[in-house]
């Protein structure tokens, strides 16, 4: 069955401590792999795109890498206004419909 | 350039009621997506649309119903409402069905009470 899955599911940081979040995939023959970020009440907001195992991708505090059945977002130096729902998803494998994790919400406290 | 927009932001309906979401999506992408993210779950997919014509349906009941236009927009309908389709619906488009990326709408949050 295809599913993919997130870890943690909330996470609480300190303003500068720098953590990692997980998202493991089964679907076979990744079509990508999709980071979200999602602020309260509002739509997923695209990050980023992984294609190919090894590949790495970055955006002011993040940085998303992915290997054959994982992905993982890094953040460093987090800044409250970094506080949101981090969603990943990846197509199923009839690629018709993208499939989505839970998301873990993330707080950073100053 | 204008992302995706959907309308209306809210709407409260009763059970047994009917619903209409609506949704344009970026100029010149051609695929509607239509999702459903009930509180603490990732968005379930529910339809995509790609030049007018059903190319992928999730595992939601036949209440559920959508069609897409000439100019790409899209709708999204819901009959006979019950307490458990409160979500917020969210809307995404793509350039073409397998366009690898979707952008999403602000959503729709329907209340059925």
């Amino acid at each position: 069955e295809d599913q993919v899955t997130q870890s943690p599911e909330a996470l609480r940081l300190q303003e500068g401590e720098s953590s990692s979040l997980n998202c493991s995939y089964t679907v076979s023959g990744l079509r990508g792999l999709f980071w979200y970020r999602q602020d309260p009440g509002k739509g997923p907001e695209f990050l980023f795109t992984l294609y190919s195992a090894g590949e790495e991708k970055e955006k002011e505090r993040l940085k998303a890498t992915l290997t054959k059945k994982e992905s993982f977002l890094h953040i460093t130096a987090p800044k409250p206004e970094d506080s949101a729902t981090y969603l990943c998803a990846t197509w199923n494998q009839a690629g018709t419909a993208l499939i989505f994790g839970k998301g873990t919400t993330l707080s950073v406290s100053s | 350039d204008a992302g995706v927009t959907q309308s209306p932001t809210h709407l409260i309906k009763t059970r047994g009621q009917q619903v209409t979401l609506r949704c344009s999506p970026i100029s010149g992408h051609k695929s509607v997506s239509w999702y459903q993210q009930v509180l603490g779950q990732g968005p379930q997919f529910i339809f995509q649309y790609y030049e007018k014509e059903e190319r992928g349906r999730g595992n939601f009941p036949d209440r559920f119903s959508a069609r897409q236009f000439p100019n790409y927009s899209s709708e999204l309908n819901v009959n006979a409402l019950l307490l458990g389709d409160s979500a917020l619906y969210l809307c995404a488009s793509s350039f073409n069905e397998r366009s690898y990326e979707q952008y999403f709408g602000p959503g729709t949050r329907l209340t059925v009470t």
